[in-house]
């Protein structure tokens, strides 16, 4: 059970933002909110993680609503290379495992 | 930075024979996952590691995997017998010691593909 919702796939032109939705309804107040993508034929390799407050790295934003309970992954400059599987996690403060989900194919359009 | 490293990279067997997996995880990684992901699905956890003991095999199908990390280090896991549905792609994942504040980001190997016949 990855307690995540995401959707399946999502489509983007090149050079637009991309925002990736994710629904955790039922999040814990000490859950964090992990984002992995995994390229075509790779391991899935980190992007992002928070608890409430809304993140930034080079990578992309994390965006957390107030309640908790929905996220957005914001890629600020989509490229051919952005095209991937991105997994929405859940992550209680006490594991450090992670639960992946089927995560949301996303397709670059040139 | 030397990353996860796994081989073979890919593996063709038939069902009720026997195949085994190695992993180098990065320098210094305490952690060391072992995750498979069946074509169209997310990685799932099979066996967790924090140096050379055993933390979680909870979804380790027991009967016919097995895995170890003798020295804390590089890791094996083997499948025997395989079965068809073990097609899937075997995938390593190693982190510093857990528990550290902040230290949590998991880094993956680019995984062994499993074809059983």
């Amino acid at each position: 059970d990855a307690k995540t919702t995401q959707p399946n796939s999502m489509e983007s032109n090149e050079e637009e933002p991309v925002h990736l939705p994710c629904n955790h309804s039922t999040i814990s107040g000490t859950d964090y909110i992990h984002w992995y993508r995994q390229l075509p034929s790779q391991g899935p390799e980190y992007v992002i993680h928070g608890l409430t407050s809304n993140v930034n790295n080079r990578m992309a934003s994390l965006a957390i609503a107030e309640d908790r309970k929905s996220s957005t992954l914001i890629l600020h400059r989509a490229t051919l290379r952005d095209a991937a599987v991105y997994y929405c996690i859940r992550r209680g403060a006490g594991s450090y495992q992670l639960t992946f989900g089927k995560g949301t194919k996303l397709s670059v359009i040139p | 930075e030397a990353g996860v490293a796994q081989s073979p990279r890919y593996k063709i067997i038939e069902k009720r024979q026997s195949v085994a997996f190695w992993c180098n995880p990065i320098s210094g990684h305490a952690t060391l996952y072992w995750y498979q992901q069946i074509l169209g699905q997310g990685p799932k956890l099979l066996i967790q590691f924090q140096n050379n003991g055993v933390v979680d095999d909870s979804q380790l199908p027991k009967d016919r995997f097995s895995a170890e990390r003798l020295k804390g280090v590089d890791s094996t896991l083997k499948i025997q017998p395989a079965k068809l549905e073990d097609s899937a792609v075997y995938l390593c994942a190693s982190t510093l010691l857990i528990g550290l504040a902040g230290v949590h980001e998991q880094y993956f190997g680019p995984g062994t593909r499993l074809t059983v016949t």
